[in-house]
């Protein structure tokens, strides 16, 4: 079946270390994007990807870096310039409309099971 | 701006119990409605949407209908079960083509036996 793998499910970080979120559709979807989740709070996009190479940053991408090397793949490194990582991490993926604009409309959204992040 | 806002939780009911999260929002123009459900250990999941004034919005026995004279969009179901425990995001796309996704913070529901 396709869909969205996040691993680890449970991840730990020390301060001032950086770690990397895994994130790989099996989708062929275009466009993949990162959430974070705050208790009592809604998601915030972090960063997101239309194209293999290419990626722009959303409205709290500062802390975070992405790559995008392979259609499947949309790493996220919480680097220690983050100042409060502690999270829930949300990937998704979504066709690409073909025509510029990144098909936005959340019926072609597709999301993983999300990666719980505690700062030691 | 644009925005949502969703009634606060954790919202406990019995089982056959009426459900109903309020949703409002606040968008330029005709923003695209729709509720996403979390159950735990898992992602987000499309429930239902609506696109335009006055639709209604159904799946599962769970309904929402877009009201524009009041900026509204509350979810409901007749009858919760056990297995409708999980977490609901109102949701929404604005008008114009360059739009995101904006979330409602979630509300959690637990239904008992």
């Amino acid at each position: 079946d396709g869909g969205i793998t996040q691993s680890p499910k449970y991840l730990f970080r020390k301060e001032g270390q950086n770690v990397t979120l895994s994130c790989e559709q099996n989708l062929n979807h275009d466009a993949m994007y990162w959430y974070r989740q705050d208790p009592g709070q809604g998601l915030r996009l972090i960063y997101y990807s239309q194209i293999v190479n290419d990626f722009q940053k959303g409205d709290i991408a500062e802390g975070y870096s992405v790559s995008r090397e392979k259609k499947e793949s949309f790493p996220l490194t919480v680097t220690s310039a983050q100042k409060n990582p502690t999270a829930f991490y949300l990937c998704a993926s979504s066709p690409y409309s073909g025509t510029g604009v990144v098909q936005e409309s959340p019926d072609s959204y597709t999301f993983g099971s999300g990666t719980r992040l505690t700062v030691v | 701006g644009n925005s949502v806002t969703q009634m606060e939780g954790p919202v406990t009911l019995s089982e056959e119990a009426f459900l109903t999260i309020n949703c409002t929002y606040t968008a330029t123009g005709y923003p695209s409605l729709f509720w996403y459900v979390q159950y735990p250990g898992e992602g987000l999941q499309l429930l239902l949407k609506a696109t335009k004034a006055d639709d209604k919005g159904s799946n599962k026995g769970f309904e929402a209908t877009y009201r524009k004279e009041t900026t509204s969009f509350h979810l409901e179901k007749g009858s919760v079960q056990v297995s409708d425990s999980a977490v609901y995001f109102c949701a929404l796309t604005p008008y114009s083509s360059a739009s995101k996704i904006i979330f409602g913070s979630g509300t959690r529901l637990s239904i008992r036996p």
